[in-house]
């Protein structure tokens, strides 16, 4: 266990729905990452939140928004989904950057 | 920012055989090396990692070299087993900069 807590596990939705997936850190670490998988590709960094603010983003549609809230837990917001944002999404925290990332077990979201 | 090259994507070893992995990095800075081990479905998980101020860092069966002048690093597994089967990632960072992740090898132990 990581100690990365990711919810939902799975989410099944329709076209031009919007989701929310919801991440809590670790206890202690500052720094929240997310990151898109689709089928058998890599890591897709999405954006970087530490301590509550936004510190890096990545390739992040307009459509996807996010943020991390005083508890230090951070939220993702997918809208206007379409049949491609159909992946593995994975919430990571650290203390730092420079230091070890732990991953929580990922929300599957199917988009149909 | 910091960009990350890793081969080969694919790899493939006789159970038993050595195994190695290797990244290139751009950012002199760069100071945090750490490997992820990501099984199929899984999250990826830490197994080794290696600051600038080490050359090299073992554990168990598994190795990681950083030779900062080339800037490039590599994970060494020795007496390869099936459960080594995995996708891997190289990555690096400095400071409080986002970790910039390769692009993944996926190893298979030949049984």
């Amino acid at each position: 266990d990581s100690g990365v807590t990711q919810t939902p596990k799975h989410l099944i939705t329709a076209t031009g729905q919007r989701v929310t997936l919801r991440c809590s850190p670790r206890s202690g670490d500052l720094s929240v990452y997310w990151y898109q998988q689709s089928l058998d590709q890599g890591l897709q960094f999405l954006i970087q939140y530490y301590n509550g603010e936004e510190r890096a983003k990545g390739n992040i549609l307009e459509r996807f928004s996010a943020q991390q809230f005083p508890d230090l837990h951070s939220e993702l917001n997918l809208s206007s989904l379409e049949l491609g944002d159909s992946a593995l999404y994975f919430c990571a925290s650290s203390v730092m950057g420079d230091s070890p990332l732990h991953f929580g077990n990922g929300t599957r979201l199917t988009v149909t | 920012g910091e960009n990350v090259e890793q081969h080969p994507s694919t790899l493939s070893v006789q159970e038993g055989d050595s195994a190695v992995i290797k990244c290139t990095y751009s950012d002199s800075a760069s100071n945090y090396f750490p490997w992820y081990k990501q099984e199929l479905g899984k999250r990826p998980q830490l197994i080794i990692d290696i600051r600038s101020n080490v050359g090299e860092k073992k554990d168990q069966r598994i190795a990681v070299t950083l030779n900062k002048t080339a800037k490039h690093f590599s994970l060494h597994i020795t007496e390869t087993q099936p459960e080594d089967s995995a996708v891997y990632f190289c990555a690096a960072t400095r400071g409080n900069e986002k970790l910039t992740f390769g692009t993944g090898t996926r190893l298979t132990i030949i049984p």
